[in-house]
């Protein structure tokens, strides 16, 4: 089935440095693909989506570009920041029971970002 | 328009007894989604409910728990009989009719049920 691999943390790094969570995903057909973030103590908040490949999500400052021939979707920051600590998910859409498209999320594991001072 | 409403934020109980989680989606918003989070893990898919009717329950334990997500009201995620091993985090989410391509799911606090 489908699923979503994503490196494992924590990773920490000191502020204003370089960001790279790896993401690779096994799926049939073409899924659609996420990064979510998870602050302490908070539900999940959407950071960046691409729908098809080569597509190039981006917000605040994250971006993740959409690979289909190497089934990646890394997430990436130039700088980073104390506030983005937190734990990012990177997943993907499944498909529903006769292949239409659908909310159903496949997450990875999830990796912590400390950022420090 | 207020985001995802879970409620309770925790929630305690004693093996056997029953957990009601409730999940009030956003405005607008017809399906459901419930995921479980155990400790040191990723989220993992429970249930997809659209109103009044269970879409996908494959990743639902085959025992003691249920969800339903009725005309009138939240949805419900129901565990009875709890056991140590059902303590987790239990994230709702909610989404809008989609076009044929997912839409964004919003995402809501979540319950953190801690069985004792």
């Amino acid at each position: 089935g489908d699923s979503v691999t994503q490196m494992e943390g924590p990773v920490t790094l000191s502020e204003e440095a370089c960001l790279t969570i790896n993401c690779t995903y096994t799926a049939t057909g073409y899924p659609s693909l996420f990064w979510y973030v998870q602050y302490p103590g908070e539900g999940l908040q959407l950071l960046l989506k691409a729908t098809k490949a080569d597509d190039k999500g981006s917000n605040k400052g994250f971006e993740a570009t959409y690979r289909k021939e190497t089934t990646s979707f890394h997430l990436e920051k130039g700088s980073v920041q104390v506030s983005d600590s937190a734990v990012y998910f990177c997943a993907l859409s499944d498909r529903g029971r006769y292949g239409g498209a659908t909310n159903k999320l496949i997450f990875g594991t999830g990796t912590l970002l400390a950022v420090q001072p | 328009n207020a985001g995802v409403m879970q409620n309770p934020r925790h929630l305690v109980r004693r093996r056997g007894q029953e957990a009601r989680l409730r999940c009030s989606p956003m405005k607008g918003h017809s399906h459901v989604y419930w995921y479980r989070q155990l400790p040191e893990e990723g989220l993992k898919f429970m249930v997809y409910l659209q109103k009044e009717n269970i879409i996908d329950e494959s990743g639902m334990p085959k025992e003691r728990f249920s969800a339903e997500f009725p005309k009138e009201g939240p949805s419900i995620l129901r565990i009875q009989q709890v056991v140590r091993g059902d303590s987790a985090a239990y994230f709702c989410a909610s989404s809008p009719p989609g076009q044929g391509r997912p839409t964004e799911a919003f995402f809501g606090q979540g319950t953190r049920l801690t069985v004792v």
